[in-house]
């Protein structure tokens, strides 16, 4: 059974640092990794997409990578900002070969101070 | 493009009682997912659907169902209410919901059961 593991659960930072959110997942028999981000009763946005025979995608000031083999991703924030603060949800696709069910991390809850 | 659109987005509703959310996905897209989220178990896929069939179903009672119009919008039903399912409940969609996609989310409909 695939389970996703996003460490730490709760972050709080001043602006302009850099930062690092991981995710860790048990099964790498995956077709890709999502993240996410979702605002206080809102939706999920999504920020990156890697396909599982990437490494690593890049938007802006974000870089998310991905290790299959050790069952890791890491979204790295550049120069954080206070409205980077959201809760960053990590999501595995296509586990065990099924389309259109994602597997989600319980999210990193990032808070950035002025 | 318009994005994903849910109605209603706030309900309440008491024990016992049934409820229909609806999803709007976004136009030309066929694949359309459900999901759970609440405090305590975080986002939980329910099930997807694709050109009317449901195609994946998560580990859920049977007093959770669906379905899907031929315009691709799709309707979740929850049947017998119980105060455990109170929760955001979240639809994405995908162009084909295939495991490669990006699934876009709603902003999702708000559950309180009393």
């Amino acid at each position: 059974k695939q389970e996703v593991t996003q460490i730490p659960a709760a972050l709080s930072v001043p602006e302009g640092e850099n930062l690092v959110l991981n995710c860790s997942f048990t099964d790498s028999a995956i077709y890709n990794l999502q993240w996410f981000r979702q605002d206080p009763g809102k939706g999920l946005t999504s920020l990156l997409l890697i396909q599982s025979s990437q490494r690593e995608q890049t938007s802006g000031r974000l870089n998310a990578s991905l290790d299959k083999s050790s069952g890791r991703s890491t979204l790295y924030i550049a120069a954080s900002q206070p409205g980077d603060s959201a809760t960053y949800l990590c999501a595995v696709g296509g586990y065990g070969g099924s389309q259109g069910n994602l597997i989600f991390g319980k999210g990193t809850k990032l808070s950035v101070k002025p | 493009k318009a994005g994903v659109t849910q109605t209603p987005r706030y309900l309440i509703k008491t024990r016992g009682q049934q409820v229909t959310l609806s999803c709007s996905p976004i136009s030309g897209h066929r694949s359309v997912s459900w999901y759970q989220q609440t405090p305590g178990q975080g986002l939980q896929f329910l099930f997807e659907y694709f050109s009317e069939t449901q195609r994946n179903k998560g580990n859920f009672p049977g007093r959770f169902s669906g379905r899907q119009f031929s315009n691709s919008r799709s309707e979740m039903n929850v049947s017998t209410l119980e105060l455990g399912d109170s929760a955001l409940y979240l639809c994405a969609s995908s162009a084909a919901g295939l495991a490669e996609e990006t699934q876009y989310f709603g902003p999702g409909t708000r559950l309180l059961v009393l």
